[in-house]
């Protein structure tokens, strides 16, 4: 099966707390693309990161940073130092590559509240 | 602004009606995608096309139906609209046709009443 699972469906922190939004992943593949996506109140879905299987270094991008880890299927994204304009829903995202397409399957979401 | 315009913001319309709805891509990216997101299913991918020709079908309805111009965008059509159609569809596009990540437009909320 190929899918993604989001385990929290809802996470509420206080501003300036480090969280972290789990996302596991199934694919029978050994070559695909893992992505986050976040939705912020506005609706719009605005890209975040790509990762192919082949790379499993960590990358961090300001206050954001992501732990890919294949041994456990998992694919991990950390917002350090967290602001009230992160409260969103965060979407992570499969494309197995033997699809031969560019279908995005997604999880779930997490809902993240960020309170003042 | 992720440079993909979807027309109309919003949509509302009774069953048994057809509507069209309208996705430009950004410039230079042929693959165009087509999402619904609902509560009960999240986020679904409906179809895909890359510079006009169909490339992938995931679980778009019989009554739903798209189509890929020569100038590269897209319009998904929704017909015999029943009220489980209400949600938000999602247009997205990429350079290529399989991996790349795919840019999104603002959505058509669309409510069947």
């Amino acid at each position: 099966a190929q899918k993604v699972t989001q385990a929290q469906t809802e996470i509420s922190v206080v501003e300036k707390e480090d969280v972290t939004l789990d996302c596991v992943y199934e694919t029978r593949d050994t070559t695909y693309y893992l992505f986050w996506y976040k939705q912020p109140p506005s609706g719009e879905l605005v890209f975040l990161i790509r990762r192919n299987s082949f790379d499993e270094q960590n990358e961090i991008s300001g206050r954001y940073s992501w732990n890919f880890q294949k041994s456990t299927s998992s694919f991990n994204f950390t917002i350090t130092a967290s602001q009230v304009v992160d409260s969103a829903v965060y979407f992570c995202a499969l494309i197995p590559f033997s699809g031969n397409t560019g279908k995005l399957i997604f999880g779930q979401g997490t809902t993240l509240q960020v309170k003042p | 602004d992720s440079g993909v315009t979807q027309t109309p913001k919003h949509l509302i319309t009774a069953t048994g009606q057809r509507v069209t709805l309208r996705c430009s891509p950004r410039s230079g990216d042929l693959s165009v995608y087509w999402y619904q997101q609902s509560l009960d299913q999240g986020l679904q991918f409906l179809i895909q096309y890359y510079n006009g020709e169909e490339r992938a079908k995931g679980n778009i309805l019989e009554r739903f139906s798209a189509q890929q111009f020569p100038d590269l965008h897209s319009e998904l059509n929704l017909s015999s609209l029943e009220l489980g159609d209400s949600a938000l569809y999602f247009c997205a596009s990429s350079v290529g046709m399989e991996t790349r990540e795919q840019y999104f437009g603002p959505g058509t909320r669309l409510l069947v009443l």
